[in-house]
């Protein structure tokens, strides 16, 4: 168990909807990143927030948008689902001091299906 | 672009012998590298980590290697087990103001009786 909460774990919806992914970081982690995995893909990183504020960003869509609250977790907010929206998409958190790197723990993924 | 890469996208070995998976990265800035393992259905977990001021680090049956000069990583199994089957990932850091990791597209090891 990595300490990183994600729910919910499967979700399935349909075209042109909007979802809402949650995470809950390890305790005293101040980083929160998103990364999506489609089937057999790697994970491509989309965003990281840093105690509530955006720290980094990639790939990630217009219609993806996420924020980290001050309680710290975190939201992965996804509208206009699209059928290319399927994926895992992981949570993970790390300590995120400035310039210190390390591991990041990831939570189990929340699997999406759009139909 | 920013790439980390794996030569072959999957490996089978036989249970008991040595595994070696690799990765080659295409940013000579980054400075911090980490294997992960992600198993069908679950999160991905740290295997073993290095940083650019070493070139080989040693875990529980497991030896990451790093050759900064060719941008090369690779990642030993020793005596490798049914239960090491699994997509393994590296990924490298660049450093600065942020400490997000950019992931190859992984390599799935099979192991085999």
């Amino acid at each position: 168990d990595s300490g990183v909460t994600q729910t919910p774990k499967h979700l399935i919806t349909a075209t042109g909807q909007r979802v809402t992914l949650r995470c809950s970081p390890r305790s005293g982690d101040l980083s929160v990143y998103w990364y999506q995995q489609s089937l057999d893909q790697g994970l491509q990183f989309l965003i990281q927030y840093y105690n509530g504020e955006e720290r980094a960003k990639g790939n990630i869509l217009e219609r993806f948008s996420a924020q980290q609250f001050p309680d710290l977790h975190s939201e992965l907010n996804l509208s206009s689902l699209e059928l290319g929206d399927s994926a895992l998409y992981f949570c993970a958190s790390s300590v995120g001091r400035r310039g210190a790197t390390g591991e990041l723990f990831f939570g189990e993924g929340s699997r999406l299906t759009v139909l | 672009g920013e790439s980390v890469g794996l030569h072959l996208p999957t490996l089978s070995v036989q249970e008991g012998d040595n595994s070696i998976i690799n990765c080659a990265y295409s940013n000579s800035a980054s400075d911090y590298f980490i294997w992960y393992k992600q198993e069908s259905g679950k999160g991905p977990q740290f295997i073993i980590d290095i940083r650019s001021n070493m070139d080989k680090r040693q875990g529980q049956r497991v030896t990451v290697l790093l050759n900064k000069t060719v941008k090369h990583l690779s990642l030993q199994i020793a005596a490798t087990q049914p239960g090491d089957s699994a997509v393994y990932f590296c990924a490298e850091n660049k450093g600065g103001n942020t400490d997000k990791l950019i992931f190859g597209t992984g390599t799935r090891l099979q192991v085999f009786p």
